[in-house]
């Protein structure tokens, strides 16, 4: 079982839809969970980062982290194109327990 | 804002070539990391520093070393480049271990 699971996608929604990402994930001590997005050719921009369970919300965005189903979600409300990337979860222990562990990304395109 | 720079976007070289990465980061990051990103099989660590002159293998660090003399500037050195070779390359750095990584642009390395 891999540490980290992200359906590839590519997942295409109209303009203004409510898109929903997701990662589950194996390993328990996992406490740091972060989303990225990969615009092409460019390197990946941090969006959100949350510690532990539950929601956080920065405008458009929020990330959900659910530890007892080892499961988080990034929600984009009313979709613009200008959202169309590739999607990285990404998480790690607490402490000096290991490095990043990224998904491999979805990648999401937004139409007119 | 964190600036990661890395020195090329685009680069091509020849087969057994030493070939030289540059990263530089302004923000006085303890931690910097060198990543390499390939279609279907995600971002892969291939080395990192916690720390000045200290150095940690990754999970895929054959074919490559690295350099960090001063605390913002993080080299990769291809000993001797192979077609294999061929990806994105992408740097990171963190403030301390459970802060988020923040990533240059990339470099997309060629190898004929």
């Amino acid at each position: 079982q891999k540490e980290v699971e992200q359906d590839p996608g590519p997942l295409s929604v109209p303009e203004g839809a409510i898109v929903s990402l997701n990662c589950t994930y194996s390993n328990s001590a996992f406490q740091y969970f972060m989303w990225y997005r990969q615009y092409s050719r460019k390197g990946p921009e941090l969006l959100m980062y949350t510690y532990s369970s539950g929601n956080k919300e920065d405008g458009r965005f929020t990330a959900q982290v659910d530890k007892s189903s080892k499961y988080i979600s990034l929600f984009i409300r009313d979709s613009q194109p200008s959202d169309s990337a590739t999607y990285l979860c990404a998480m790690r222990g607490g402490g000096s327990q290991g490095n990043l562990i990224f998904g491999k990304g979805t990648k999401l395109s937004v139409k007119p | 804002d964190v600036k990661v720079t890395q020195s090329s976007r685009y680069l091509v070289k020849r087969t057994g070539e030493k070939v030289f990465l540059e990263c530089v980061q302004d923000m006085d990051h303890e931690n910097m990391f060198w990543y390499r990103q390939d279609p279907g099989l995600g971002l892969r660590l291939i080395y990192f520093s916690y720390d000045v002159k200290m150095k940690e293998k990754g999970d895929i660090p054959e074919g490559y070393s690295v350099s960090r003399e001063k605390k913002e500037r993080f080299s990769l050195i291809l000993e001797s480049a192979s077609t294999n070779q061929t990806s994105m390359y992408l740097c990171a750095s963190s403030l301390i271990n459970n802060q988020p990584q923040h990533f240059g642009d990339g470099t997309r390395l060629s190898i004929l």
